[in-house]
């Protein structure tokens, strides 16, 4: 398995609503990454998690909440959420060994109404 | 890391070379190059990284400068499927027990021509 994978592929939510977005890979990588994009914007870093624990929170809002269960699994709880919230959200691991060479899933295109 | 610029867009016909370049004059001695693409609709794709010595690999080339301050990857022979936005980064080496930053820059729109 070389992949990761994201779900749901889309997604709306109000602005009330809790949602979580899920990503999971089974490549051994011990290190996981939220990323935002906006449209014809590059990637933005929201958080790393390296051996489960958050390493790097690049100053993301509360209403983003990042969650480890295990070295497979990475969430991301979202909670009264904004329109301008509204991206796509990618999800990225990387091995040890290898630790500039990320595997990206295909997104979370999100829409909060 | 390094600040990288690179051309906004670029254009190249099916069949022939495409040579993106990516400037990095800040670069330090333990700093990688990085390049990946992002086609449509689709996460990232890692393509090559390379320190000092060029690199190639099955869907590129890496050739770096002498003084590493700049960089240009070829695509051998492009086609349409190529078509997408293509970013160099500069990166650190953390060690391997943790995990630094891969930051995307505003990369190159390669258009690939029939």
């Amino acid at each position: 398995d070389t992949e990761v994978t994201q779900t749901p592929k889309h997604l709306v939510m109000g602005m009330t609503n809790k949602k979580s977005l899920k990503c999971e890979q089974h490549m051994g990588h011990r290190a996981m990454y939220w990323y935002k994009q906006k449209a014809k914007k590059p990637p933005e870093l929201m958080f790393v998690y390296s051996y489960e624990k958050l390493s790097i929170n690049e100053s993301v809002p509360s209403r983003f909440s990042p969650e480890c269960p295990n070295s497979s699994l990475l969430n991301l709880h979202l909670h009264a959420l904004q329109p301008e919230d509204s991206a796509l959200y990618l999800c990225a691991s990387s091995h040890p060994a290898r630790e500039g060479h990320y595997t990206f899933g295909s997104g979370t295109r999100l829409t909060v109404v | 890391d390094a600040k990288t610029t690179q051309p906004t867009s670029m254009d190249c016909a099916e069949g022939r070379a495409a040579n993106l370049p990516c400037n990095h004059s800040t670069i330090s001695g333990n700093e990688y190059v990085y390049w990946y693409r992002q086609i449509h609709s689709q996460g990232p794709q890692y393509i090559i990284h390379g320190l000092k010595n060029n690199e190639t690999n099955e869907m590129a080339s890496l050739i770096i400068t002498e003084d590493r301050k700049s960089s240009t990857l070829i695509l051998p022979h492009a086609t349409l499927r190529d078509t997408a936005v293509y970013y160099c980064i500069v990166r650190g080496y953390a060690g391997g027990t943790s995990y630094g930053k891969l930051t995307f820059g505003q990369g190159t729109i390669l258009t690939v021509h029939p």
